[in-house]
């Protein structure tokens, strides 16, 4: 089955700091990859998603990129943070089909982002 | 495009009582239907799924049917119990190549003792 990672856990940094949060995931080949962000009441909110190593699809203009350098390595990254980048940022893997329930997404454990 | 509408929480209940959340949905074509739940300082599981018109899905007591006639995936328990509390998402996901998951808001379950 597939397991998610993600570091850090948690992670405080200043406005205008650059940050790399990390996702890998083990148990699968060639899965799609998302990156979610769940902010304080308003749900979670698709940020990019990649069906394939350099192959990046953004959902929301923003200040983050991501970036997917491996199969089961995504990256999420930010030149300069700002204050409404905080929250919680959920990675999630769809396993190629086939290989688990159609459509169900696997989740990380998540990254709590406070930006001060 | 698609959404997923949730009632608004929170939601505080005793051990012992009935559950229902509500759950409507808007979406071209036959999305899947899910229902994840978050527990404290943790990330989502899914709780229990539903891929097609009448389909219930369950686990855990909780149970959830596809209703294609009202576009509802309304989430039920007969019996909560304090370790039911937790953050629960309605989502639904489009049946392309992409599969990307369209989320509720959320709503907070607590369960008194």
């Amino acid at each position: 089955s597939q397991t998610i990672h993600q570091w850090p856990a948690t992670l405080v940094q200043p406005v205008g700091s650059p940050l790399s949060l990390e996702c890998t995931v083990e148990g699968t080949s060639n899965p799609n990859l998302y990156w979610y962000r769940q902010a304080a009441g308003r749900g979670l909110q698709l940020l990019f998603y990649s069906v394939g190593i350099g192959q990046i699809s953004s959902e929301v203009p923003q200040n983050l990129s991501a970036s997917r350098p491996q199969d089961r390595q995504f990256i999420l990254s930010s030149k300069k943070l700002l204050l409404s980048d905080s929250g919680f940022y959920l990675c999630a893997c769809l396993p190629r089909a086939g290989t688990g329930v159609p459509y169900e997404q696997y989740f990380g454990p998540g990254t709590r982002l406070t930006v001060t | 495009g698609d959404s997923v509408t949730q009632m608004e929480g929170p939601v505080t209940l005793s051990e012992e009582a009935f559950l229902t959340i509500n759950c409507t949905y808007t979406a071209t074509g036959y999305p899947s239907l899910f229902w994840y739940v978050q527990y404290p300082g943790e990330g989502l599981q899914l709780l229990l799924k539903a891929t097609k018109a009448d389909d219930k899905g369950s686990n855990k007591g909780f149970e959830a049917t596809y209703r294609k006639e009202t576009t509802s995936f309304h989430l039920e328990k007969g019996s909560v119990q304090v370790s039911d509390s937790a953050v629960y998402f309605c989502a639904l996901s489009d049946t392309g190549a992409n599969s990307k998951l369209t989320f509720g808001k959320g709503i907070t379950l607590s369960v008194r003792p």
